[in-house]
């Protein structure tokens, strides 16, 4: 089965910063990654698919980008509502594998 | 608005089965694939199952394949799970989820049950 690993597994940004999280499979997946914001004590919620199509709703602030085995996830201002577990995903074949997560924390 | 309400967690004793359910609306149903996605507590996402918007196909995890099992109620609009052989490991807040495009990517989540294996 392919591996999704995420990195950093936490970080601490201030208001405003630029926060890069990267998510890497452990065999190509082509663009079927998914990105998954968890706010605290909330359920997960689609952010982005395809690597880099934002959900309806999604800020803009929100991007993602890659293909093949490594992807990442951008937020072009870090907002304190942005403060959340985010989780990459494998999809389209079985097993739909999660990476370990990143928590997002403001400094 | 898409609802999902989870129920049928609780206590169970290692070895013992429960059988969720997961009611849908605001969405047609039918035409959908269905998963179940549980979190341990303090821990990350573990996809578990999916089954296909007509039930003809099912896929599980590794961790539970051979012990549980997925099924749907398309005229009552409603998702299951039965979990047999439950381990402590099983211990988890179980999502059911969405999946619009039957392809292991999930749209909208429920809020979950909580299974607890514990003697």
């Amino acid at each position: 089965d392919i591996q999704m690993t995420q990195s950093p597994s936490s970080l601490s940004a201030s208001v405003g910063d630029r926060v890069t999280i990267t998510c890497r499979a452990s065999q190509g997946i082509s663009n079927y990654l998914a990105w998954y914001q968890q706010k605290p004590g909330k359920v997960p919620k689609l952010l982005i698919y395809a690597a880099s199509t934002l959900q309806s709703g999604v800020p803009s602030r929100f991007s993602g980008s890659g293909s093949g085995t490594d992807f990442t996830l951008t937020i072009s201002s870090l907002q304190p509502e942005d403060v959340a577990t985010y989780y990459c995903q494998k999809y389209n074949t079985a097993p739909g594998t999660f990476g370990q997560g990143t928590k997002v924390e403001i400094k | 608005e898409v609802q999902l309400l989870e129920s049928g967690g609780g206590l169970v004793q290692p070895g013992g089965s429960l059988r969720l359910s997961c009611a849908a609306s605001g969405f047609t149903f039918s035409n959908c694939a269905m998963a179940w996605v549980r979190q341990a507590p303090g821990k990350g996402l573990e996809w578990v199952s999916t089954i296909s918007s007509d039930g003809g196909g099912t896929f599980y995890a590794d961790s539970v394949k051979g012990r549980f099992t997925v099924s749907r109620d398309n005229s009552k609009n409603t998702l299951y799970l039965q979990m047999n052989s439950l381990r402590a490991e099983d211990t988890a807040s179980y999502h059911c989820a969405k999946d619009s495009t039957g392809s292991f990517l999930f749209d909208n989540w429920g809020q979950g049950t909580l299974v607890t294996v514990s003697s």
